[in-house]
């Protein structure tokens, strides 16, 4: 079973933030947040990963509660190519990455 | 470019005629792993691999074999496929050991079994 719990579906406007929640109420504490996507039927492709910190790079930015419980992926500038399926997962390890079902963004103009 | 290769993209096959999926990686990982996907149903792991000659079942493993005999490959290999194995496919790698590992995946390979 997912350790995460997302929204099956976000809408955005392009140019604005997206924000997508991710609930993992049940998170170790040696266990890293993951957030990838994958757009249509692509390959899933690696967005960002934090443990206890924020973490920012130049997709996206990761906010982290400070009991670990939740956390929200940011896209500050959505554009119509960030229309996607966008996946949370916690894991210590990647032997068994469990994907979801994700949060299909839909980012409109 | 760092990468991981799928062949085929996309195969229509018949029931019981043995096929195999390759994969191949330039990253020198450790780890590398198999996934279906399925409407509906996400990503589901079906083998994974730490390591050349080590491998181990995920979640959906029946009707399928791998092979790590060198680091850069795993075949996924169904030996008599079925039309429930019609699926879409994808294999990824990473580095191994503790901590945080990111995945890197294969544009996917896309099964029809008649």
């Amino acid at each position: 079973d997912a350790k995460t719990t997302q929204p099956p579906s976000m809408d955005c406007a392009e140019g604005r933030a997206a924000n997508l929640p991710c609930n993992h109420s049940t998170i170790s504490g040696n266990e890293y947040v993951y957030w990838y996507r994958q757009i249509h039927s692509q390959g899933p492709q690696y967005i960002i990963h934090g443990l206890k910190n924020n973490e920012t790079n130049e997709m996206a930015s990761l906010i982290i509660t400070e009991d670990r419980k939740s956390s929200t992926l940011i896209l500050p500038h959505a554009t119509l190519r960030d229309t996607a399926v966008y996946y949370c997962i916690v894991d210590y390890n990647t032997d068994k990455l469990i994907f979801g079902t994700g949060t299909r963004l839909q980012v409109f103009p | 470019e760092a990468q991981v290769t799928q062949n085929p993209r996309y195969l229509i096959t018949v029931t019981g005629k043995k096929l195999t999926v390759t994969c191949s990686q330039n990253m020198n990982h450790e780890y590398m792993s198999w996934y279906r996907q399925d409407p509906g149903l996400g990503l589901r792991q079906i083998y994974y691999s730490m390591n050349v000659e080590v491998t181990d079942k995920g979640d959906v493993p029946e009707g399928y074999k791998v092979s790590r005999k060198e680091k850069r490959n795993f075949p996924l290999i169904l030996e008599s496929p079925s039309p429930n194995q019609t699926s879409l496919y994808f294999c990824a790698s990473s580095s191994a050991g503790a901590g945080a590992n990111v995945l890197t995946f294969g544009a996917g390979s896309r099964l029809t079994v008649l």
